[in-house]
């Protein structure tokens, strides 16, 4: 079956702008989860939805970031005024059981 | 000390032979460990979970956990170039969320 896609694939961007990154998941799968992966470093947790709500969102690094999942299905990232430490591999993954997560390609986003 | 540990490498081992890489981890109330295969440019791919201490065998791979040690690691037997990749331990807890190690390089010689 299909599994978690991601859209764009790349995002190159200016400093300052507004970018909104898209997550589907796994069809069935409730829970999602948005993780952002720096170069040489392993995926950090940013948000975990289960169906529409925000279960846990401590990742979040600060008030510029914000997801939604309004239908419970696809989830959307949200970046405001974004700054160059933002720049990284952002990654979401989807779940029918807590532990065994299923990561889509990631979004690429550089800002310059 | 970060929550999961693992060394950067790189860890080269010549094809067939048997690469292990190993994590260690701080929280002791973790309960789920995962290996993750992540190639260059590429997502992370779930190769393994480990519930329970000792051996789980799948395939050429197989992971063990020590929980009273605080470790987990995973053995690759006969190894292949295509198993060249960056490989990423991650645990689970009551967080709701995976926490990943850095991840260990691995390059298989031909």
């Amino acid at each position: 079956g299909a599994g978690v896609s991601q859209t764009p694939s790349n995002k190159v961007t200016e400093k300052g702008k507004y970018v909104e990154l898209r997550c589907d998941p796994i069809s069935g799968h409730t829970a999602l989860y948005w993780y952002r992966q720096s170069l040489g470093q392993g995926p950090e947790f940013l948000i975990y939805f289960q169906g529409t709500g925000a279960a846990d969102d401590s990742g979040l690094p600060n008030d510029r970031f914000f997801a939604v999942r309004p239908e419970g299905s696809v989830s959307t990232l949200k970046i405001q005024r974004t700054e160059r430490g933002d720049s990284a591999v952002y990654l979401c993954a989807s779940s029918n059981r807590a532990d065994t997560q299923y990561f889509g390609p990631g979004t690429r986003l550089t800002v310059l | 000390q970060k929550e999961v540990e693992q060394n950067s490498g790189p860890l080269s081992v010549p094809e067939g032979a048997i690469a292990s890489l190993n994590c260690t981890y701080s929280d002791r109330g973790s309960q789920s460990f995962f290996w993750y295969r992540q190639y260059s440019g590429k997502s992370p791919e779930l190769i393994m979970s480990i519930y329970s201490n000792g051996d789980k065998e799948d395939g050429r791979f197989t992971a063990q956990l020590n929980k009273a040690s605080q470790y987990v690691s995973l053995l690759i037997r006969d190894s292949q170039p295509s198993d060249s990749a960056t490989y990423l331990c991650a645990l689970y807890n009551a967080g709701n969320m995976l926490t990943f190690g850095g991840g260990t390089r691995l390059m298989v010689k031909p």
